[in-house]
């Protein structure tokens, strides 16, 4: 049962535009969510995070939006650069609960196009 | 800076075989996991432990155990492995289990079980 969804396997983008990365959940009881990056051959790296208790956080040209009625999250980078050519992977968790785990989605690879 | 080491970047063994991966945290991080990364499949943890000779099961259990001796040391057994465990593993650290801390992932290793 993926209780973490990511709907697109790949989207590409053309440089300088916005690029969007949606992922939805199913478990209401998740309260905290995060976006990782991955390039190939390396390890994932944290990318940005939301509280279940806002519906928006924002880092340089990274931004999550939180819509918890849909049960919904979307990555924008904006703009994008070549640079932000990887896999992203999001993951939820019930934070408040000691020793909850992450759920992570199936990944969506993003390309740049120059 | 956290390092997350792992043992071997590439691994090749044969069906049957015990296969042990290693890795190592240096930022004092009490919790440590195993995860394998499939395509379509994204991150599924195997493994987890919040505390030296603790573990707990993730989702994929299966076939795999774990060590964890020294608080900076976790380590995944197969013990007898198979071709379904040909896989990427990716071993992390982080301060707790859930999404309020983030995990820092090793390099990973790319295991191949002929």
């Amino acid at each position: 049962d993926q209780q973490v969804k990511q709907n697109s396997p790949s989207l590409s983008v053309q440089e300088g535009r916005i690029s969007i990365l949606n992922c939805d959940y199913t478990n209401s009881m998740f309260d905290y969510f995060l976006w990782y990056k991955k390039y190939p051959a390396e390890g994932p790296t944290f990318l940005i995070s939301i509280s279940s208790i806002k519906d928006k956080n924002e880092d340089g040209r990274f931004t999550v939006f939180l819509n918890k009625s849909a049960k919904h999250l979307s990555l924008h980078i904006v703009p994008s650069q070549p640079g932000d050519s990887a896999v992203y992977f999001c993951a939820a968790s019930r934070s408040n609960f000691g020793n909850e785990k992450l759920t992570f989605g199936t990944g969506t690879r993003l390309t740049i196009i120059p | 800076d956290v390092k997350v080491t792992q043992s071997s970047r590439y691994l090749v063994k044969r069906t049957g075989e015990k296969v042990f991966l290693e890795c190592v945290q240096d930022m004092d991080h009490e919790n440590m996991f195993w995860y394998r990364q499939d395509p379509g499949l994204g991150l599924r943890l195997i493994y987890f432990s919040y505390d030296v000779k603790m573990k707990e099961k993730g989702d994929i259990p299966e076939g795999y155990s774990v060590s964890r001796e020294k608080k900076e040391r976790f380590s995944l057994i197969l013990e007898s492995a198979s071709t379904n465990q040909t896989s990427m593993y990716l071993c992390a650290s982080a301060l707790s289990a859930g999404g309020n801390h983030e995990q820092y992932f090793g390099p990973g290793t790319r295991l191949t079980v002929t």
